[in-house]
């Protein structure tokens, strides 16, 4: 299994300011994976970050509001850009499987948590 | 398309006594499930998967996970529940047939173990 660390652990922010969440894997992996967990509710994944390409997002995120990095095998950022009291959540970064991308299990960081006033 | 369902948001149990989760999915064709448990303030740790072979799954903590497909659930089960398993639990689905190689997350049970 991977070791993921996420920077930072939490975070109070004000409307309009722009956070950069950090997250460190242990080992070299294909695929990364950001999510947002808002209170009380499931995982939404926001985008998909592999190494040596953009991101892709899902449906209701944008580059423009959550740009990403992924500059080598073991890195990657999410930013949370001009945010507003809604961005308030836990954000989550994680991995699936090494470097051939084929294995079947995703694993989590401990999560950034978000409070926008 | 792919989904799970989690039909409830709390479970509470007597310490000592067995817990069960429950979690039902739909997916094309042969599904990969998976439970992850979330501590307060925590991220997701893995428990347990389902890819293959045996309908019963044995992961950490002392949790199985049974898969039966005629009736596409993938419960989750302890037979001794601590107050220490208290926390969010979640089921996922994807497909192990194309498709998303993303899983798709249910939206989590809450256990409660009193003691």
């Amino acid at each position: 299994s991977a070791v993921i660390s996420q920077k930072p652990s939490r975070d109070i922010c004000q409307r309009g300011t722009s956070l950069t969440i950090q997250c460190q894997v242990d080992s070299q992996v294909t695929m990364m994976f950001w999510y947002r967990q808002q209170p009380g509710q499931s995982l939404t994944l926001i985008a998909t970050a592999n190494q040596g390409s953009e991101a892709t997002y899902e449906s209701g995120f944008v580059i423009d509001k959550f740009p990403i990095s992924r500059p080598n095998l073991t890195f990657s950022t999410l930013t949370v850009s001009n945010m507003s009291p809604e961005d308030s959540s836990i954000y989550l970064c994680s991995v699936e499987g090494g470097l051939a991308g084929a294995g079947d299990t995703q694993y989590f960081g401990p999560g950034t948590r978000l409070t926008v006033l | 398309a792919q989904s799970v369902a989690q039909p409830e948001d709390q479970v509470n149990v007597a310490e000592g006594n067995p817990l069960t989760v429950k979690c039902t999915y739909s997916v094309s064709g042969n599904p990969y499930l998976f439970w992850y448990v979330q501590y307060p303030n925590r991220g997701l740790q893995f428990l347990l998967k389902y890819i293959t072979g045996d309908n019963l799954v044995k992961g950490s903590y002392g949790f199985e996970a049974e898969f039966n497909k005629s009736q596409t659930s993938f419960h989750l089960k302890k037979p001794s529940a601590l107050v220490s398993d208290s926390a969010l639990y979640f089921c996922a689905v994807r497909s192990a047939s194309g498709g998303s190689y993303i899983p798709t997350f249910g939206r989590g049970t809450s256990l409660i173990v009193h003691p």
